[in-house]
């Protein structure tokens, strides 16, 4: 089952403008994670904020952790054309042995950045 | 290392006959796990080996599909009796034994069954 939602489901955007998505999560977590996916493709990892992180940057994304309300924003600065996608946040659990690295993923937004 | 390989990358059979995917993943990661994407949804965890161990299996994997990691490198996933509720893109990815770390997701094995 998924682990949480993300909001919202869909997103329409002009390019240059910014995009923002939030995720919610249930269960208590060691860090989360965003990915993206193009169309009928595999996933790309975005960038990974460890649970006791608040903010992270990796070019023109930001995220946010906030592990008092379970949930997590991802926010594409000056977007182009080529960030259209979705974009899924995924939570590790972790501590447990036979976890490993599993993820347990959110529903996803789909991006659409019109030229 | 070019990544994750997953063949074959799309899979057409019809309902009742078996399919197998293979899965490659980096050399170097000892931890390899299958998930399954719907459309419009997002992954979904299958089971996960640690070298050639399977240490995990999710409760969507029924007793129609097996996985295998015999000598910890290499992973396939078969499913027997194929039904049509099995269509969904079968996504592979692999992680060195660290905590914090990122997936390395392969492109994925489409299936429809007809």
């Amino acid at each position: 089952s998924q682990q949480g939602e993300e909001d919202p489901q869909a997103l329409s955007i002009q390019e240059g403008e910014n995009a923002t998505m939030n995720c919610s999560y249930k269960t208590s977590i060691n860090n989360l994670q965003w990915y993206r996916q193009n169309s009928g493709r595999g996933l790309v990892h975005l960038i990974l904020i460890r649970s006791n992180e608040r903010e992270k940057h990796s070019g023109r994304l930001r995220v946010t952790l906030d592990t008092s309300k379970k949930s997590s924003s991802l926010l594409i600065t000056a977007s182009r054309a080529a960030d259209t996608a979705s974009y899924f946040c995924a939570t590790d659990q972790g501590g447990i042995k036979a976890a490993g690295n599993k993820l347990t993923f959110g529903g996803g937004t789909r991006v659409l950045v019109k030229p | 290392d070019t990544g994750v390989s997953q063949n074959p990358r799309h899979k057409i059979t019809k309902r009742g006959q078996n399919v197998t995917f293979r899965c490659d993943p980096i050399s170097e990661h000892n931890r390899l796990y299958w998930y399954r994407q719907t459309l419009g949804q997002g992954p979904e965890f299958l089971t996960y080996f640690q070298n050639e161990a399977q240490l995990e299996k999710s409760r969507l994997l029924s007793d129609r599909f097996s996985a295998e990691r015999p000598k910890g490198s290499f992973s396939t996933l078969e499913i027997q009796r194929t039904e049509q509720g099995d269509s969904a893109m079968y996504l592979c990815a692999s992680t060195p034994r660290n905590m914090n770390t990122e997936a390395f997701f392969g492109q994925g094995t489409r299936l429809t069954v007809v």
